[in-house]
């Protein structure tokens, strides 16, 4: 059974900082994984995807790697921003087809202070 | 091109009674997925259906909830006989067939409360 976890659960930095969170996933025959970011109150925004045949994906500040013989994968945030502050979840699409399910973690709460 | 639709965004229930959230994908896309996220726990997957066939319900209770995703208008998704422990907010996905991608785009969430 497929099982995601993401540390820390909570993490306060600093503006400017670079940070890097972490998520693993027990089973390393996954399909793709996400990166998404949850505001208060508000629905889930993609940030990132990587399939399963690539290592690393960028869109501006934000880039995310995948080891999927370890089961890991990060999301590294350059020169953070109080705008950055959020939920961040990862989640595993574990199977191709017709299973187009996600698996999450519960998400690291980040907060950049100014 | 609008994004995902959920409404209502809020929605109060008194236990036993019945609770229909809405939601309408993004305009082109034609696989639609109902998640859960219970307080202090995190997203569960509940169902996945394409225009008018349910492909993946592994996720819904196996009483009282039900989802459809009609031909023609948004897909529902029913919670008959509410309790307590329905309380939570609910999210649709949608996204469109694409081999070289499956992003999934999420609406705001309903979230229901349940007296």
């Amino acid at each position: 059974k497929q099982e995601v976890t993401q540390i820390p659960a909570a993490l306060s930095v600093p503006e400017g900082e670079n940070l890097v969170l972490n998520c693993s996933f027990t089973d390393s025959a996954i399909y793709n994984l996400q990166w998404f970011r949850q505001d208060p109150g508000k629905g889930l925004t993609s940030l990132l995807l990587i399939q399963s045949s690539q290592r690393e994906q960028t869109s501006g500040r934000l880039n995310a790697s995948l080891d999927k013989s370890s089961g890991r994968s990060t999301l590294y945030i350059a020169a953070s921003q109080p705008g950055d502050s959020a939920t961040y979840l990862c989640a595993v699409r574990a199977y191709a087809g017709n299973n187009r399910k996600l698996i999450w973690g519960l998400g690291t709460s980040l907060a950049v202070n100014p | 091109n609008a994004g995902v639709m959920q409404n209502p965004r809020h929605l109060v229930r008194r236990r036993g009674q019945e609770a229909r959230l809405r939601c309408s994908p993004m305009k082109g896309h034609s696989h639609v997925y109902w998640y859960r996220q219970l307080p202090e726990e995190g997203l569960k997957f509940m169902v996945y259906l394409q225009k008018e066939n349910i492909i993946d319900e592994s996720g819904m209770p196996k009483e009282r909830f039900s989802a459809e995703f009609p031909k023609e208008g948004p897909s529902i998704l029913r919670i008959q006989q509410v309790v307590r422990g329905d309380s939570a907010a609910y999210f649709c996905a949608s996204s469109y067939l694409d081999p070289s991608t499956d992003t999934q785009y999420f609406g705001p969430g309903t979230r229901l409360t349940v007296l």
